[in-house]
């Protein structure tokens, strides 16, 4: 089965400082590859996917991420952070057809200093 | 009006108590999912549905049953809590096919004391 990793379980960060998320993943193919955030109280909203195709994936709320299928890795970045994007982000892996079984890591927190 | 709805939103309940936990959507997916979330673990499947008469064990259903009743609605049941089912519940929604995206529903806090 596939499985996913956040090194980072929490990342503090200036406003208007860069952010790169880490996450890597084991899985025997080409993956689904999500990124979900969570803001406090809230369910997971999606940030951005990939498929397949421009490894570099544009998300919502200015995010980006890419797929880099030598390092196993699907870094999520922002050039400049905001107060409001304080919140849990969360990686996940989905396998190609089959049970659409989806597997999530452990969550990075992101703690945005004034 | 949220498409995908949780009730209810928190609950605390003692040990041994059957409690059942619903979602509803209005998305009109075939595919749901429920979720336990702990500190740490991110979220962990319980059980899927591919349709209403297709349930599917995730990675942790031991000590959990589901139920789905239509295609909107899909039920979970701790038939006797135990402490360490204190968590966040969500429940999820997806398509069909290649299309793997979860839409997610608000969640449900439960403790169980």
């Amino acid at each position: 089965a596939q499985s996913v990793t956040q090194p980072d379980i929490h990342i503090t960060v200036s406003e208007g400082a860069s952010l790169e998320l880490r996450c890597n993943y084991s899985y025997g193919a080409t993956p689904y590859l999500f990124w979900y955030v969570q803001s406090p109280g809230q369910g997971l909203q999606l940030l951005l996917k990939y498929f397949s195709g421009d490894t570099l994936v544009q998300g919502i709320k200015g995010f980006e991420a890419e797929f880099k299928r030598s390092q196993s890795s699907f870094n999520l970045r922002k050039p400049s952070v905001h107060w409001s994007d304080a919140a849990g982000y969360f990686c996940a892996v989905g396998a190609k057809g089959g049970n659409n079984d989806m597997r999530f890591g452990a969550g990075t927190r992101l703690t945005v200093k004034p | 009006d949220a498409d995908v709805t949780q009730t209810p939103r928190n609950r605390i309940t003692k040990t041994g108590k059957r409690i059942m936990l619903e979602c509803s959507q209005t998305k009109g997916h075939d595919r749901m999912y429920w979720y336990r979330q702990d500190p740490g673990l991110g979220l962990r499947l319980i059980y899927y549905s591919f349709d209403v008469k297709d349930i599917n064990k995730g990675e942790i259903s031991d000590g959990y049953s589901v139920s789905r009743q239509a295609q909107a609605k899909f039920s979970l049941s701790l038939e006797s809590a135990i402490p360490n089912q204190t968590a966040l519940y969500f429940c999820a929604t997806s398509r069909g096919g290649q299309n793997n995206e979860q839409f997610f529903g608000p969640g449900t806090r439960l403790t169980v004391l």
